[in-house]
């Protein structure tokens, strides 16, 4: 069965540390890898990722992607407290679309 | 403000009963996708249309269904409601449902939250 796992479940840190999400996947004929960030409402895009080895970057945010290791860390430098909020690990393979449990980021002032 | 829209808001109803939520997409997109999430399940995709066709199934009860129509609005149909079908049921489109089967960005509407009392 495809599946998803993300840690830690949750994280609390002071605004200006870095933190580091991890996301583990075991699916069948990978195909692509997905971060999403979910406040108190719907969900929204941060990155998308096919290869490995080659970092996105968005401002403070960056993510990168190990297809023989199998897993994808999304890395948070210089946290604010608006980057508190859950973060899901989306992966697609066979089965279209398998979610992570989520990891919840408290960014504490 | 993602351009996805979803009605209701919320939803309370009884086991036994139906109920239809309604989603537009952000004008342009053909691809339609229906999420359930709850708190002990977490985000779990349903159902995807591409341009009025059923594409990707997910974890989909029989007693749910969904369809898109011309005009690329979708309802998603949940009947014989059960207790634990309780969650925040989200609708997302994108413009392109798959490019050499690899999943774009979506975006997602605010949800209905249906309550089963």
């Amino acid at each position: 069965e495809d599946k998803v796992v993300q840690s830690p479940l949750s994280l609390v840190v002071h605004e200006g540390d870095t933190v580091t999400l991890n996301c583990s996947y075991e699916v069948t004929n990978f195909r692509s890898l997905l971060w999403y960030k979910q406040e108190k409402k719907a969900p929204t895009f941060l990155f998308m990722l096919t290869s490995s080895g080659i970092e996105k970057k968005s401002g403070r945010l960056s993510s990168i992607l190990d297809k023989k290791e199998l897993f994808s860390i999304l890395n948070i430098t210089a946290t604010q407290t608006g980057d508190s909020a859950v973060y899901l690990c989306v992966v697609s393979g066979n089965t279209p679309l398998v979610f992570g449990k989520g990891t919840r980021l408290s960014v504490i002032a | 403000d993602s351009g996805v829209t979803q009605t209701p808001k919320h939803l309370i109803t009884a086991t036994g009963q139906r109920v239809t939520l309604r989603c537009s997409p952000r004008s342009g997109d053909l691809s339609v996708y229906w999420y359930q999430q709850s708190l002990d399940q977490g985000l779990q995709f349903l159902i995807q249309y591409y341009n009025g066709e059923e594409r990707a199934k997910g974890n989909i009860l029989e007693r749910f269904s969904a369809q898109q129509f011309p005009d690329l609005h979708s309802e998603l149909n949940l009947s014989s409601l059960e207790l634990g079908d309780s969650a925040l049921y989200f609708c997302a489109s994108s413009v392109d449902p798959m490019r050499g089967k690899v999943y774009n960005e979506q975006f997602f509407g605010p949800g209905t939250r249906l309550t089963v009392l």
